[in-house]
C-alpha cells in the first residue's frame, strides 16, 4: 500500500541551528512528494513539492531531494527562526485514479530564541 | 489570487442544529476537496469533486452533504453532528485531479455541543 513515515516530534532547536526532519514513503509507481507546514489555528501551506527522482524541491530556506533509491523526501534547513515553529507534514499523491494525497503523521518543530 | 477562502472560520453547533461551511476558491481549479482534521492528526480525505461531479466519497455519515453549486463554490452541510465530530474542517483546491499540487484553505474550526 501507499503510506508515509515521519520521525517523532517535537523537535525543539535553538534558533540558527541546522533542522533535519526524516521522512520516508512506500508507494507504488512514482508518487509526487511534498511537504506541508501549518501554523497554529491555521490551515496548511504548502512549503515545497518534487514531482520525480532527484528533484529537489526549495522553498524559504527549506529544501527536499526526493531519493527513490530510499524512499526518502527529508526536510531541511540550515538555519531555522523562531518564525519556524508548526507541524511539518510530509505527503505523497498517489498517481492512480484517486490521485489521493497521503498525509505523514506530522512533526512539531519548536525552535527557542 | 492563490487563495482558498473558508467561511466561517469558527463554529459552534448544537446536535440537533443543521448548519453549512463554504469554501471558494478563484484560480479556475476544477477539483476541490474537503479534510477533516482532528487536534494532532493529519489531515484525512472526505470527498473530492471533480468537473463539479463528486467523484470520492471516503465512507463518510450522511451526517455530512457536499455540495458544488459551480466551479468556484464548496460546502459541506452539517445535520444531527455528534460531539466527536468537532474538528478542523480543511478545504483544497487544485488545478485539477490529475495535479500534484493542492492548495489549502485555513479551515473552519467546528465544535459541536
Amino acid at each position: 500500500g501507499n503510506s508515509v513515515t515521519q520521525m517523532e516530534g517535537p523537535v525543539t532547536l535553538s534558533e540558527e541551528a541546522f533542522l533535519t526532519i526524516n521522512c520516508t514513503y512506500t508507494a507504488t509507481g512514482y508518487p509526487s512528494l511534498f511537504w506541508y507546514v501549518q501554523y497554529p489555528g491555521e490551515g496548511l501551506q504548502l512549503l515545497l513539492k518534487a514531482t520525480k527522482a532527484d528533484d529537489k524541491g526549495s522553498n524559504k530556506g527549506f529544501e527536499a531531494t526526493y531519493r527513490k533509491e530510499t524512499t526518502s523526501f527529508h526536510l531541511e534547513k540550515g538555519s531555522v527562526q523562531v518564525s519556524d515553529s508548526a507541524v511539518y507534514f510530509c505527503a505523497l499523491r498517489r498517481m492512480d485514479s484517486s490521485y489521493k494525497l497521503i498525509f505523514g503523521s506530522g512533526t512539531r518543530l519548536l525552535v527557542r530564541p | 489570487d492563490t487563495e482558498v477562502t473558508q467561511t466561517p472560520k469558527h463554529l459552534v453547533m448544537g446536535m440537533t442544529n443543521k448548519k453549512s461551511l463554504k469554501c471558494e476558491q478563484h484560480m479556475g481549479h476544477r477539483a476541490m476537496y474537503w479534510y477533516k482534521q482532528k487536534a494532532k492528526k493529519p489531515p484525512e480525505l472526505m470527498f473530492v469533486y471533480s468537473y463539479e461531479k463528486l467523484s470520492i466519497n471516503e465512507s463518510v455519515p450522511s451526517r455530512f452533504s457536499p455540495e458544488c453549486p459551480n466551479s468556484s463554490l464548496l460546502n459541506l452541510h452539517l445535520h444531527a453532528l455528534q460531539p466527536e465530530d468537532s474538528a478542523l474542517y480543511l478545504c483544497a483546491s487544485s488545478q485539477d485531479p490529475e495535479n500534484t499540487e493542492a492548495f489549502f484553505g485555513q479551515g473552519t474550526r467546528l465544535t459541536v455541543v
